[in-house]
């Protein structure tokens, strides 16, 4: 079976630090990964999503991630985080053999102090 | 364009009691799911369905109950409610051939008492 392993729980940084999220996954075959944001009091968002080409995708609000097959990694980056990116987030793996089904990680709440 | 909509929004029962949570979705989604949410937790799947007619148990499905009567909605149902089902409740749907990018409500407070 598939699982999603983020390594932080919480993170905290002042505004303009550089963020990077950690998502590790296991599965050998092909997968679609994604990343979720859940704002406070709000429902899961896409953030963006990899299927398949260019390994380095870019989302919403500035944010990208890059998938490194050799590692089983998607980690989310940002290169100056902002007060509003204080939120819980989410990695999720979608294999080749379970369609209709995503694995989601544990969530990493993202704490931005102005 | 309401997308998933769940009801009610914040519900209080007794141990014991029971009730039903609505999801329904207006994208013509195949796939839909509940979900519960707790601190440290992250994300857990109760059951879903890949189509009308059909359900499947996923992680936590004790408990719960679900029916797929038709395409746009998704019903769970918790017949006997215990204080472990105090959570947060998440329906998604998702299309086929969309690579399971997965659209949420905005979710369901529950609290068991």
């Amino acid at each position: 079976a598939q699982s999603v392993s983020q390594h932080n729980h919480h993170v905290i940084l002042s505004e303009a630090a550089s963020l990077e999220l950690g998502c590790n996954y296991s599965y050998g075959g092909t997968v679609n990964l994604f990343w979720y944001v859940q704002y406070p009091g709000q429902h899961l968002q896409l953030l963006l999503k990899y299927f398949s080409g260019d390994p380095l995708v870019k989302g919403i609000k500035g944010f990208e991630a890059e998938f490194i097959k050799s590692k089983f990694s998607f980690n989310l980056r940002k290169p100056s985080v902002q007060w509003s990116d204080t939120a819980e987030y989410f990695c999720a793996v979608n294999a080749d053999t379970n369609a209709g089904k995503s694995t989601f990680g544990d969530g990493t709440t993202l704490t931005v102090k102005p | 364009n309401a997308g998933v909509t769940q009801t009610p929004k914040f519900r209080v029962l007794k141990t014991g009691q029971s009730m039903t949570l609505l999801c329904a979705q207006d994208m013509n989604h195949e796939y839909m799911y509940w979900y519960r949410q707790d601190p440290g937790m992250g994300l857990r799947l109760i059951h879903y369905s890949v189509g009308e007619g059909t359900t499947a148990k996923g992680e936590v499905p004790d408990g719960y109950n679900v029916s797929r009567l038709k395409k746009q909605n998704f019903l769970l149902g918790l017949e006997s409610a215990a204080p472990s089902q105090t959570s947060v409740y998440f329906c998604a749907s998702s299309r086929s051939g969309e690579g399971n990018i997965q659209y949420f409500g905005a979710g369901t407070r529950l609290s068991v008492l």
